[in-house]
């Protein structure tokens, strides 16, 4: 089983970042999104296909359509520099990642 | 607030076993499941296992059975991951992650290093 993402995004600041994620499981599974930075660990930014945890700017926000997720990011900024990650739940897995997008700010 | 702290670094011969630990705090342990996570230089998340904190039951991802054991021991709201017979494939970042209430995984261990060299 698979989640497939563009290996990167290139994006000015202020604009919007948008990455998607497809797998044939997620019309029936929540999606999570997680942000990692280099040298650092994962944090999530997005849980149940739209719900952004506490602490998380408003920038970002999830939305799920068919057989794909999508991660916005509005208004980049050039901390959002990172490698992004979507995950969900697969029958055989359990869980999975998707191969993780590379957002540039330029 | 929650934490999981992970045990430091380590440098391995290859055949060796290692233990990385991952002590939890800031919540009730057997509350969560415990999931690792593997991340090789360079490359994406991939994920390991699962281990139910409160029954002790362990789910292995396909790649990830007969050389890894994940455990717990709750006295000390500790997740355990050993990884036996190490070859150089296994250098990597190993990280712990707590499962929340909608299957995400809401915190994250710091990471341990694990570097296999002769």
């Amino acid at each position: 089983y698979e989640l497939t993402q563009p290996p990167s995004v290139s994006v000015s600041p202020g604009q919007t970042a948008t990455i998607t994620c497809s797998g044939e499981a997620l019309p029936k599974q929540y999606a999570s999104w997680y942000q990692q930075k280099p040298g650092q660990a994962p944090v999530l930014v997005i849980y149940k296909d739209t719900e952004r945890p506490s602490g998380i700017p408003e920038r970002f926000s999830g939305s799920s359509s068919g057989t794909t997720v999508t991660l916005t990011i509005s208004g980049v900024q050039a901390v959002d520099e990172a490698d992004y990650y979507c995950q969900t739940r697969d029958s055989s897995a359990p869980w999975v990642f998707g191969g993780g997008t590379k957002v540039t700010v330029l | 607030q929650v934490q999981l702290v992970q045990s430091g670094s380590e440098l391995k011969k290859p055949g060796a076993s290692v233990k990385v630990s991952c002590k939890a705090s800031g919540y009730t342990f057997t509350s969560n499941a415990m999931n690792w996570v593997r991340q090789a230089p360079g490359q994406g998340l991939e994920w390991m296992g699962w281990i139910n904190t409160k029954a002790g039951d362990t789910v292995y991802a396909q790649g990830f059975t007969g050389q890894f054991v994940i455990s717990v021991d709750t006295s000390v709201n500790t997740a355990f991951l050993q990884i036996y017979s190490l070859k150089t494939e296994d250098t990597a970042v190993y990280y712990c992650a707590r499962e929340g209430l909608f299957e995400e995984f809401d915190y994250w261990g710091q990471g341990t290093l694990v570097t296999v060299s002769s």
